[in-house]
């Protein structure tokens, strides 16, 4: 499973746009990249899960270049309850497959 | 989607006691997964349970220090035996519905607190 890299903290104001950085440069060409979205005292959620190019959704969108060896959760006009940690997961997903977490992003939304 | 609920919510346990965690789905899963969750950290898996057949351990976690019965296909249970300060943790379940396990769904944990 490719190992992935983040920051460790961000910080934000309420109605900018967040982007946080994924690297993953030993990705291999079955592997997807997936967002989770954590709360204090609350399991992760799944936000989004893309292979290359772009996807969006009602909540977020990512960001993954040619080379796919990062990618970017783009989370547009955050509000105070974007406060959360945020996974980048990188694996091969089909039947039998598991999540590895790595140590998330700590956003912290001020107003 | 699945609701997923953990009894109990939060514990305090003596060390050398054990505590069994409850997850209960409201469909049927084929593959349940329990996470450990160390206070500021992230989350380490312990275990798949796939009904029917035996628990498999990730590197570091043994059965008889976490003992997992998987009865039916909406229900496990997480055992954590003989604890000591260090188990102090909050446990998860989490569910794949897709079959992909990219979108898995998690329960709230269970906070447990060894001392």
């Amino acid at each position: 499973l490719a190992k992935t890299t983040q920051p460790i903290s961000m910080d934000s104001y309420e109605g900018q746009e967040v982007n946080i950085t994924c690297s993953h440069n030993n990705i291999a060409t079955n592997d997807y990249i997936t967002w989770y979205q954590q709360f204090p005292s609350q399991g992760p959620r799944f936000i989004i899960q893309g292979y290359k190019t772009k996807v969006t959704n009602e909540v977020a969108s990512l960001f993954i270049p040619a080379d796919r060896k990062s990618s970017t959760l783009s989370l547009p006009r955050v509000s105070l309850s974007d406060t959360a940690v945020y996974y980048c997961l990188v694996g091969v997903y089909n039947q039998g497959g598991k999540l590895i977490f790595g140590q998330g992003t700590e956003l912290s939304v001020k107003p | 989607s699945a609701v997923i609920s953990q009894k109990p919510s939060r514990d305090i346990c003596q060390r050398g006691t054990s505590l069994t965690i409850q997850c209960q789905v409201d469909s049927q899963v084929t593959m349940m997964f329990w996470y450990r969750q160390q206070p500021g950290q992230s989350l380490t898996l312990i275990a798949t349970a796939n009904q029917g057949s035996e628990a498999t351990y990730e590197s570091g976690f043994v059965i008889d220090k976490f003992p997992i019965s998987r009865p039916n296909l909406t229900f496990s249970t997480l055992t954590v035996s003989n604890m000591s300060p260090e188990d102090s943790s909050i446990y998860l379940c989490s569910v794949d519905l897709s079959g992909s396990n990219y979108e898995q769904y998690f329960g709230p944990g269970t906070r447990l607190t060894v001392t």
